[in-house]
């Protein structure tokens, strides 16, 4: 069936340094792939998303980029700050659909 | 009130208890889903559900009844629970075919004796 894998399950990282969390999909179908953060207690919410025709999205400090060949999106957050700190989820689907397949998620610590 | 609310936001209950858990979204959307998080498994599928007709089960045990009476409502019936089903219980909803993002509400924190 289908899966996502994410890497790594824990990420500890000095204040101003880039975080980078790899995922990779099973589903070959799958053309739309969100990150959702989730802080301490809070609901997860969508931070950046990208699609299957695109091979790169960047907004501010966070950018996604996609090898739909290999099978394999990836977050990337420069310049980290302490409130960057929770729990992040990749996923994939198919865009206009609705089974959205979540990774395992990984908790990035920001120490000051 | 704007976004996905769900109520109860905490929840004990027993084995052979009945209870229900509410969600109710006020963003239009016409697709709601449950979604149970847990350490073991985070975020893992249960019930999707498109214009009130239930489109997906993620072969969820019969314990966990879903219902839809409207775009605006999704319930989980609960009965018989085990104690490995004590979790966060998501639901979220999206546009039937928008930007696939899903709006998720605080979640319902259950505990089972």
């Amino acid at each position: 069936g289908e899966n996502v894998e994410q890497h790594p399950s824990t990420l500890s990282v000095q204040e101003g340094d880039s975080a980078v969390i790899k995922c990779t999909y099973s589903d070959s179908a799958s053309n739309y792939f969100p990150w959702y953060k989730q802080e301490l207690g809070k609901r997860p919410q969508l931070i950046i998303d990208i699609r299957s025709n695109v091979g790169e999205k960047k907004d501010q400090r966070i950018a996604v980029t996609l090898n739909k060949t290999a099978k394999h999106f990836s977050l990337h957050i420069t310049e980290t700050q302490p409130e960057d700190s929770a729990v992040y989820f990749c996923a994939a689907s198919t865009y206009g659909g609705f089974k959205t397949i979540f990774g395992a998620g990984t908790r990035l610590f920001v120490k000051a | 009130e704007t976004g996905v609310t769900q109520t109860p936001r905490h929840l004990v209950m027993g084995m052979t208890n009945k209870k229900s858990l509410k969600c109710e979204q006020h963003l239009g959307h016409n697709a709601m889903y449950w979604y149970k998080q847990s350490a073991k498994k985070p975020l893992e599928l249960m019930f999707v559900y498109n214009f009130k007709e239930q489109t997906e089960n993620n072969s969820v045990p019969s314990r966990f009844s879903p219902e839809c009476p409207n775009s605006s409502h999704l319930f989980l019936h609960l009965h018989t629970l085990q104690p490995e089903d004590s979790a966060l219980y998501l639901c979220a909803s999206s546009q039937e075919k928008g930007t696939g993002e899903l709006f998720f509400g605080e979640g319902s924190r259950l505990t089972v004796l």
